[in-house]
Protein backbone atom coordinates (compact mmCIF):
# COMPACT_ATOMS: atom_id res chain seq x y z
CA UNK A 1 0.00 0.00 0.00
CA UNK A 2 1.39 3.36 -1.54
CA UNK A 3 -1.23 5.52 1.04
CA UNK A 4 -3.03 6.52 -2.49
CA UNK A 5 -6.46 4.91 -3.13
CA UNK A 6 -8.56 4.86 -6.12
CA UNK A 7 -12.03 3.41 -6.84
CA UNK A 8 -12.94 1.88 -8.73
CA UNK A 9 -10.91 -0.05 -9.88
CA UNK A 10 -12.11 -0.87 -12.61
CA UNK A 11 -14.91 0.95 -15.08
CA UNK A 12 -16.50 0.35 -18.12
CA UNK A 13 -18.79 2.89 -19.81
CA UNK A 14 -20.42 3.66 -22.57
CA UNK A 15 -19.53 6.92 -24.56
CA UNK A 16 -23.01 8.66 -23.56
CA UNK A 17 -22.47 8.24 -19.77
CA UNK A 18 -21.01 10.11 -17.40
CA UNK A 19 -18.69 9.06 -14.66
CA UNK A 20 -16.12 10.06 -11.75
CA UNK A 21 -13.02 8.58 -10.95
CA UNK A 22 -11.88 9.16 -7.27
CA UNK A 23 -8.73 9.46 -5.39
CA UNK A 24 -7.45 9.85 -1.98
CA UNK A 25 -4.49 10.29 -0.44
CA UNK A 26 -3.66 9.61 3.30
CA UNK A 27 -0.20 10.83 3.45
CA UNK A 28 -0.15 14.73 3.94
CA UNK A 29 0.93 15.73 0.37
CA UNK A 30 0.09 19.14 -1.40
CA UNK A 31 0.09 18.09 -4.76
CA UNK A 32 -1.86 15.05 -6.95
CA UNK A 33 -2.02 14.19 -10.16
CA UNK A 34 -3.76 12.55 -13.24
CA UNK A 35 -2.15 10.37 -15.32
CA UNK A 36 -3.20 7.89 -18.50
CA UNK A 37 -1.35 4.45 -19.57
CA UNK A 38 -2.93 3.73 -22.95
CA UNK A 39 -1.42 0.34 -23.97
CA UNK A 40 1.89 -0.01 -25.34
CA UNK A 41 2.60 3.94 -24.50
CA UNK A 42 3.79 5.62 -21.89
CA UNK A 43 2.55 7.05 -19.39
CA UNK A 44 1.18 10.72 -19.80
CA UNK A 45 0.77 13.40 -17.41
CA UNK A 46 -2.70 14.57 -17.82
CA UNK A 47 -3.29 17.43 -14.59
CA UNK A 48 -1.62 18.16 -11.40
CA UNK A 49 -2.75 20.31 -8.74
CA UNK A 50 -0.83 21.82 -6.28
CA UNK A 51 -2.24 22.92 -3.04
CA UNK A 52 -5.76 22.29 -4.65
CA UNK A 53 -5.04 24.98 -7.96
CA UNK A 54 -4.38 23.76 -11.45
CA UNK A 55 -1.04 24.19 -12.36
CA UNK A 56 -0.37 21.73 -15.37
CA UNK A 57 -2.95 20.70 -17.99
CA UNK A 58 -1.02 18.57 -20.33
CA UNK A 59 -3.45 19.60 -23.46
CA UNK A 60 -5.98 16.90 -22.27
CA UNK A 61 -9.65 17.44 -23.94
CA UNK A 62 -12.76 18.92 -22.55
CA UNK A 63 -14.59 15.63 -21.62
CA UNK A 64 -11.92 14.95 -18.92
CA UNK A 65 -12.55 17.65 -16.13
CA UNK A 66 -10.42 17.61 -13.22
CA UNK A 67 -11.65 18.54 -9.49
CA UNK A 68 -9.76 18.97 -6.45
CA UNK A 69 -11.80 20.39 -3.84
CA UNK A 70 -9.16 19.75 -1.17
CA UNK A 71 -5.54 18.26 -0.67
CA UNK A 72 -6.37 14.54 -0.21
CA UNK A 73 -9.04 14.04 -2.96
CA UNK A 74 -9.05 14.14 -6.46
CA UNK A 75 -11.70 13.96 -9.09
CA UNK A 76 -11.64 12.83 -12.71
CA UNK A 77 -15.33 13.61 -14.03
CA UNK A 78 -15.77 11.75 -17.48
CA UNK A 79 -18.21 12.92 -20.10
CA UNK A 80 -18.87 11.62 -23.88
CA UNK A 81 -15.72 9.87 -23.89
CA UNK A 82 -14.28 7.95 -26.91
CA UNK A 83 -12.97 4.20 -27.29
CA UNK A 84 -9.87 5.77 -27.51
CA UNK A 85 -9.93 6.60 -23.66
CA UNK A 86 -9.74 3.68 -22.56
CA UNK A 87 -6.97 2.81 -20.47
CA UNK A 88 -5.00 2.76 -17.20
CA UNK A 89 -5.67 5.83 -15.01
CA UNK A 90 -3.43 6.49 -12.35
CA UNK A 91 -3.26 9.01 -9.36
CA UNK A 92 -0.39 9.88 -7.62
CA UNK A 93 0.70 12.73 -4.79
CA UNK A 94 3.95 14.03 -3.40
CA UNK A 95 4.88 16.31 -0.60
CA UNK A 96 5.66 19.37 -2.92
CA UNK A 97 5.98 19.72 -6.23
CA UNK A 98 9.29 19.86 -8.54
CA UNK A 99 11.23 17.57 -9.74
CA UNK A 100 12.90 16.58 -6.56
CA UNK A 101 10.01 14.93 -4.55
CA UNK A 102 8.95 11.39 -4.99
CA UNK A 103 5.58 10.55 -6.21
CA UNK A 104 3.33 7.74 -4.77
CA UNK A 105 0.97 6.05 -7.34
CA UNK A 106 -2.41 5.00 -6.41
CA UNK A 107 -3.34 0.96 -7.60
CA UNK A 108 -5.05 2.75 -10.76
CA UNK A 109 -8.56 2.65 -12.40
CA UNK A 110 -8.90 0.11 -15.54
CA UNK A 111 -11.54 2.05 -17.63
CA UNK A 112 -12.91 0.63 -20.60
CA UNK A 113 -15.21 2.57 -22.99
CA UNK A 114 -17.59 1.02 -25.16
CA UNK B 1 9.20 10.93 -31.36
CA UNK B 2 10.04 9.59 -27.59
CA UNK B 3 12.75 12.13 -25.92
CA UNK B 4 13.27 9.04 -23.58
CA UNK B 5 14.88 5.73 -25.04
CA UNK B 6 14.75 2.83 -23.02
CA UNK B 7 17.09 -0.72 -23.59
CA UNK B 8 15.94 -3.53 -23.71
CA UNK B 9 12.45 -3.33 -24.56
CA UNK B 10 12.10 -6.58 -22.73
CA UNK B 11 14.67 -9.06 -20.86
CA UNK B 12 14.56 -12.26 -19.65
CA UNK B 13 17.01 -13.64 -16.90
CA UNK B 14 17.82 -16.55 -14.91
CA UNK B 15 17.12 -16.19 -11.30
CA UNK B 16 20.49 -14.94 -9.69
CA UNK B 17 21.73 -12.73 -12.86
CA UNK B 18 22.96 -8.92 -13.26
CA UNK B 19 20.17 -7.23 -14.87
CA UNK B 20 21.17 -3.90 -16.77
CA UNK B 21 18.51 -1.28 -17.85
CA UNK B 22 19.56 1.16 -20.05
CA UNK B 23 17.52 4.65 -20.28
CA UNK B 24 18.96 7.55 -23.09
CA UNK B 25 17.19 11.25 -23.28
CA UNK B 26 17.58 13.90 -25.10
CA UNK B 27 16.20 16.90 -23.43
CA UNK B 28 18.46 18.55 -20.66
CA UNK B 29 17.22 17.27 -16.83
CA UNK B 30 18.08 18.40 -13.51
CA UNK B 31 16.98 14.75 -12.02
CA UNK B 32 15.24 11.39 -13.48
CA UNK B 33 12.93 8.82 -11.53
CA UNK B 34 13.09 5.34 -12.02
CA UNK B 35 9.74 3.42 -11.14
CA UNK B 36 8.50 0.11 -11.29
CA UNK B 37 5.26 -1.38 -11.93
CA UNK B 38 4.04 -4.52 -11.43
CA UNK B 39 1.64 -6.43 -12.96
CA UNK B 40 -1.63 -5.14 -12.62
CA UNK B 41 -0.72 -1.56 -12.62
CA UNK B 42 0.65 -0.28 -9.59
CA UNK B 43 3.35 1.89 -9.57
CA UNK B 44 6.18 1.86 -7.05
CA UNK B 45 8.75 5.05 -7.49
CA UNK B 46 12.14 3.36 -6.90
CA UNK B 47 15.17 5.95 -7.58
CA UNK B 48 15.03 9.87 -8.05
CA UNK B 49 18.75 11.12 -8.75
CA UNK B 50 20.46 14.06 -10.14
CA UNK B 51 23.69 13.15 -10.21
CA UNK B 52 26.13 10.01 -9.45
CA UNK B 53 24.63 6.77 -7.73
CA UNK B 54 22.27 5.67 -5.59
CA UNK B 55 21.91 1.92 -4.13
CA UNK B 56 18.83 0.28 -2.45
CA UNK B 57 19.15 -3.07 -1.92
CA UNK B 58 19.63 -5.04 -4.70
CA UNK B 59 18.97 -2.14 -7.18
CA UNK B 60 21.56 0.40 -7.69
CA UNK B 61 20.90 3.75 -9.95
CA UNK B 62 23.28 5.67 -11.97
CA UNK B 63 23.03 9.07 -13.98
CA UNK B 64 25.56 10.93 -16.17
CA UNK B 65 23.62 13.92 -16.99
CA UNK B 66 26.73 14.94 -19.61
CA UNK B 67 25.72 11.69 -21.17
CA UNK B 68 22.90 11.94 -20.88
CA UNK B 69 22.19 8.19 -19.67
CA UNK B 70 20.94 6.34 -16.77
CA UNK B 71 21.31 2.98 -16.25
CA UNK B 72 19.26 0.18 -13.51
CA UNK B 73 20.73 -2.32 -12.46
CA UNK B 74 19.66 -5.15 -10.30
CA UNK B 75 22.08 -7.76 -8.36
CA UNK B 76 21.15 -11.15 -7.52
CA UNK B 77 17.99 -10.80 -9.38
CA UNK B 78 15.26 -13.06 -8.09
CA UNK B 79 11.34 -13.45 -9.64
CA UNK B 80 9.84 -10.79 -7.69
CA UNK B 81 11.76 -8.86 -9.61
CA UNK B 82 9.41 -9.19 -12.61
CA UNK B 83 8.43 -6.04 -13.74
CA UNK B 84 7.99 -3.23 -16.18
CA UNK B 85 10.92 -0.58 -15.42
CA UNK B 86 10.42 2.78 -16.63
CA UNK B 87 12.43 5.57 -16.70
CA UNK B 88 11.11 9.04 -16.28
CA UNK B 89 13.58 12.27 -17.01
CA UNK B 90 11.90 15.42 -15.51
CA UNK B 91 12.43 17.61 -18.55
CA UNK B 92 12.49 21.50 -18.48
CA UNK B 93 9.89 23.59 -18.49
CA UNK B 94 7.25 23.08 -15.78
CA UNK B 95 8.31 21.94 -12.32
CA UNK B 96 5.90 18.85 -12.45
CA UNK B 97 6.34 17.17 -15.73
CA UNK B 98 7.82 13.86 -15.96
CA UNK B 99 8.84 12.37 -19.43
CA UNK B 100 8.13 8.56 -19.41
CA UNK B 101 10.16 5.64 -21.34
CA UNK B 102 8.39 3.10 -22.68
CA UNK B 103 9.70 1.08 -19.97
CA UNK B 104 11.33 -2.36 -20.40
CA UNK B 105 9.93 -5.74 -19.15
CA UNK B 106 11.85 -7.69 -17.19
CA UNK B 107 11.16 -11.72 -16.60
CA UNK B 108 13.00 -13.83 -14.06
CA UNK B 109 12.54 -16.95 -14.02
CA UNK B 110 13.41 -19.25 -11.49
Amino acid sequence: ETGVTQTPRHLVMGMTNKKSLKCEQHLGHNAMYWYKQSAKKPLELMFVYSLEERVENNSVPSRFSPECPNSSHLFLHLHTLQPEDSALYLCASSRGGGNTDTQYFGPGTRLTVL
Amino acid sequence: KNEVEQSPQNLTAQEGEFITINCSYSVGISALHWLQQHPGGGIVSLFMLSSGKKKHGRLIATINIQEKHSSLHITASHPRDSAVYICAPHSGGSNYKLTFGKGTLLTVNP
